[in-house]
């Protein structure tokens, strides 16, 4: 069955841009009509749904952060990548890689990594 | 702030059945979109508990159930177990500006 692992500093400095790597194991990540998604959850809050790549490229984001996001494949590697850019405070959170499956009338995930935390400080 | 509003809270004893509702709009559930529910033990990540507004993944015990009318959706949980306190999320697609996936709000369900 299909397993994702998220990796990456657990500390960003303000400003700086956050960089997070999704490994994919128990399965080609280029097979199947799946997406890869990041979605962030902050301590004590809710999940937001941050972007999602297809393996030809293609990606679709959230209006609120795509000024700041670019999701990445590397299909070689069976990876997939995000980078947040000008980062405060406010992004801290446990960020969450998943499998992103296409239905009829909206997408939804499964599985999900076991998320990573990443915290913005000086 | 989410356009999927959930009841912060609901509790039931062992057995009892408990509902979520997740109310949105015309630009989302009310639109057709379809509504899945995850459920997120304390210290884990979310796990798929309901796809498509009624459907099951394999392994999810059918005490677990979902349904869909008109802008809002709803979860339940039948022969409620010490096992299901968690936090339970709603999910659909919103159309309102550019589009994107959305979460609901949220609702802790403790079993007393």
């Amino acid at each position: 069955q299909v397993q994702l692992q998220e990796s990456g500093p657990g500390l960003v400095k303000p400003s700086q841009t956050l960089s997070l790597t999704c490994t994919v194991s128990g399965g080609s990540i280029s097979s199947g009509s799946y997406y890869w998604s990041w979605i962030r959850q902050p301590a004590g809050k809710g999940l937001e749904w941050i972007g999602r790549i297809y393996t030809s490229g293609s990606t679709n984001y959230n209006p609120s952060l795509k000024s700041r996001v670019t999701i990445s494949v590397d299909t070689s590697k069976n990876q997939f990548s995000l980078k947040l850019s000008s980062v405060t405070a406010a992004d801290t959170a446990v960020y969450y890689c998943a499998r992103d499956l296409l239905g009829l009338a909206s997408d939804w995930f499964d599985p999900w990594g076991q998320g990573t935390l990443v915290t913005v400080s000086s | 702030q989410s356009v999927l509003t959930q009841p912060p809270s609901v509790s039931g004893a062992p057995g009892q059945r408990v509902t979520i509702s997740c109310t949105g709009s015309s630009s989302n559930i009310g639109a057709g979109y379809d509504v899945h529910w995850y459920q997120q033990l304390p210290g884990t990540a979310p796990k798929l508990l309901i796809y498509g507004n009624s459907n099951r993944p394999s392994g999810v015990p059918d005490r677990f159930s979902g349904s869909k009318s008109g802008t809002s959706a709803s979860l339940a949980i039948t022969g409620l177990q010490a096992e299901d306190e968690a936090d339970y999320y709603c999910q659909s697609y919103d159309s309102s500006l550019s589009g994107s996936d959305v979460f609901g709000t949220g609702t802790k369900v403790t079993v007393l």
